[in-house]
């Protein structure tokens, strides 16, 4: 079956990156777009972006511009997202999703929490 | 950016009584709306997409319907597994895709 597995907790200071990774199974990789949502603690989903696993194209969503990196690695079928110049405000649990269009979401991750703090 | 609200923001239900949570869009989103359900410490499921079609392996008594700017979700006879918080999305126009802010469905 299709499943997504994704990398272990992150904690950092203010300032720094952290990339998070997502490992695809069950299916042929590049016939899916990965998505990246987060979600802050007690917060509501927020879409970070889309990557073509086929290509490597991306699109990401305004208020990440400039601090998001979607990239993928076809030969492990993982895909990977790195956000730069981190803030406490980026403290959230992280997931992956896929979908056979650029559409809904299905299945996710199982999701990665990452923490700032100084 | 397309704006997504959802009403109620909680919603108290017995089990086995039907629950009605409604989402609506800021400008047409034509059919291109999904719901999702989710449960505390999990990710996000696919229920609904297309508005109105049913994920693989979804029970019978969840229901979409809806199209343009507003849109219902319906549990017709709530299970006690079916508490959880529920989210709208839409993928009509992106960037961004959009989600609602959630309504919580809970044990009346």
């Amino acid at each position: 079956q299709v499943q997504l597995v994704q990398s272990g907790a992150e904690v950092k200071k203010p300032g720094a990156s952290v990339k998070v990774s997502c490992k695809a199974s069950g299916y042929t990789f590049t016939s899916y777009y990965m998505h990246w949502v987060r979600q802050a603690p007690g917060q509501g989903l927020e879409w970070m972006g889309i990557i073509n696993p086929s290509g490597g194209s991306t699109s990401y969503a305004q208020k990440f511009q400039g601090r998001v990196t979607m990239t993928r690695d076809t030969s492990t079928s993982t895909v990977y997202m790195e956000l730069s110049s981190l803030r406490s405000e980026d403290t959230a649990v992280y997931y992956c999703a896929s979908g056979a269009r650029p559409g809904w979401f299905d299945p996710w991750g199982q999701g990665t929490l990452v923490t700032v703090s100084s | 950016e397309i704006v997504m609200t959802q009403s109620p923001a909680t919603l108290s239900v017995s089990p086995g009584e039907r629950a009605t949570l409604s989402c609506r869009a800021s400008q047409s989103v034509s059919s291109n709306l999904a719901w999702y359900q989710q449960k505390p410490g999990q990710a996000p499921r696919l229920l609904i997409y297309g508005a109105s079609t049913r994920a693989t392996g979804i029970p019978a008594r969840f229901s979409g319907s809806g199209s343009g700017t507003e849109f219902t979700l319906t549990i017709s006879s709530l299970q006690s597994e079916d508490f959880a918080v529920y989210y709208c999305q839409q993928y009509n126009n992106w960037p961004p895709m959009t989600f609602g802010q959630g309504t919580k469905v809970e044990i009346k």
